[in-house]
């Protein structure tokens, strides 16, 4: 039973444009959520990250919104660039003490 | 060492044989995870490590899958008598967890090869 969901396996956008990945969780007790980027043949890098005291952090092109009420999160990328084409996992933790989720990745391409 | 360090980072192997596969972690971090990445799959939890406390091992699919870590430093994961559905890249990820909400840092990976 999933409980990080990401329901789009890829996505492609065009240089400069935004691009939007979701993920949706189904367990209440998550309280921090991870964003990670991976390229092929090397390990997942730590992108960014949102406490659910928040709904919203951002840091450079990247912007993580959190609606808690509808269990969902959004990775926005503007503007989005060709080096950002790569597989990206959205992750969950309850406690500071619990493990990771992860999800099951969307790969985003952008294309010049 | 500056990264989460894995070894070896291919290993081939025949159906049946016993494989070991190893991490070191960061200096220092008290959390360490194992992932398992099937060809287009997702990040696949395996087994987690939290200083003293008893590993949670919900993750390991069959008890030919078994996890070691001697004291908050180097992990082995082992699979015994593998299997064609075993071939993955197997991730390691430690994390200092401080009581507040620290990121994971991951290895390269195994990649793991069961002709």
């Amino acid at each position: 039973d999933q409980q990080v969901k990401q329901n789009s396996p890829s996505l492609s956008v065009q240089e400069g444009r935004i691009s939007i990945l979701n993920c949706d969780y189904t367990n209440s007790m998550f309280d921090y959520f991870l964003w990670y980027k991976k390229y092929p043949a090397e390990g997942p890098t730590f992108l960014i990250s949102i406490s659910s005291i928040k709904d919203k952090n951002e840091d450079g092109r990247f912007t993580v919104f959190l609606n808690k009420s509808a269990k969902h999160l959004s990775l926005h990328i503007v503007p989005s660039q060709p080096g950002d084409s790569a597989v990206y996992f959205c992750a969950a933790r309850g406690t500071s003490y619990d493990k990771v989720i992860f999800g099951p990745g969307t790969s985003l391409s952008v294309i010049p | 060492g500056a990264g989460v360090s894995q070894s070896p980072s291919n290993k081939v192997t025949e159906k049946g044989k016993d494989v070991e596969l190893r991490c070191d972690p960061i200096s220092g971090h008290t959390a360490l995870y194992w992932y398992r990445q099937r060809l287009g799959q997702g990040l696949e939890f395996l087994i987690y490590f939290q200083g003293n406390s008893a590993p949670d091992k919900s993750g390991l699919p069959s008890d030919r899958f078994s996890a070691e870590r001697t004291g908050e430093s180097v992990s082995t994961l082992t699979i015994q008598r593998t299997q064609q559905e075993d071939s993955a890249v197997y991730l390691c990820a430690s994390s200092p967890i401080r009581g507040g909400n620290e990121k994971l840092f991951f290895g390269s990976g195994t990649q793991l090869s069961v002709l």
